[in-house]
């Protein structure tokens, strides 16, 4: 299996809403990743899990909350978020956080923020 | 702070033509050298990954070059297929700890039948 699987692919939400956004792979990787691409720009780091622990938080709002219960499984956590949130979200893992590591991405979340 | 350049930003060729991507970056201290493509809506696929010790790296009708002193890479992708249209994106690895991804902007390709 070398898929990074996520979830919802789709997800419409108001600014005040409580949202989920969830990621699993069984690859047995040990690093993962979040990335916000907005449309027609290269995708932006969030935040990096190793070992299930933050390691790399890039000054992201509050509002995103992330959250890796094992090594499986990555959330991201969304709470009155805003418009121009709007984007689609992509995890990622890799075996480990060495540089020479491929990434595998996932297929996103298109989030839309009305 | 790194910043990478893909030029053209898009780029369409009649099939069978050879493809031709550049992808530059100001600082050349990097780790590591990704190529990723990407379909619309869809998440990235790594194609390439050049080790900065590395001149380039193969894989079927790919070809990957680094010339890290002079902040380039090249894409080739050989007797192009209509199944090639996608966005093709670099991305450095910086020399310091952690696989922090600086993306360059992506090269939009259309392999017309």
């Amino acid at each position: 299996d070398t898929e990074v699987t996520q979830t919802p692919k789709h997800l419409v939400m108001g600014m005040t809403n409580k949202k989920s956004l969830k990621c699993e792979q069984h690859m047995g990787h040990r690093a993962m990743y979040w990335y916000k691409q907005k449309a027609k720009k290269p995708p932006e780091l969030m935040f990096v899990y190793s070992y299930e622990k933050l390691s790399i938080n890039e000054s992201v709002p509050s509002r995103f909350s992330p959250e890796c219960p094992n090594s499986s499984l990555l959330n991201l956590h969304l709470h009155a978020l805003q418009p121009e949130d709007s984007a689609l979200y992509l995890c990622a893992s890799s075996r480990n956080l060495g540089q020479s590591e491929k990434l595998f991405f996932g297929s996103g979340t298109q989030l839309s923020v009305l | 702070k790194q910043e990478v350049t893909q030029i053209p930003a898009a780029l369409s060729v009649p099939e069978g033509e050879n493809l031709v991507l550049n992808c530059s970056f100001t600082d050349s201290a990097i780790y590591n050298l990704q190529w990723f493509r990407q379909d619309p809506g869809k998440g990235l696929t790594s194609l390439l990954l050049i080790q900065s010790s590395q001149r380039e790296q193969t894989s079927g009708r790919l070809n990957a070059s680094l010339d890290k002193s002079s902040g380039r890479s090249t894409l080739y992708i050989a007797a192009s297929q209509p199944g090639d249209s996608a966005t093709y994106l670099c991305a450095v690895s910086p020399g310091a700890a952690g696989n922090k991804l600086t993306f360059g902007g992506g090269t939009r390709v259309l392999v017309k039948p």
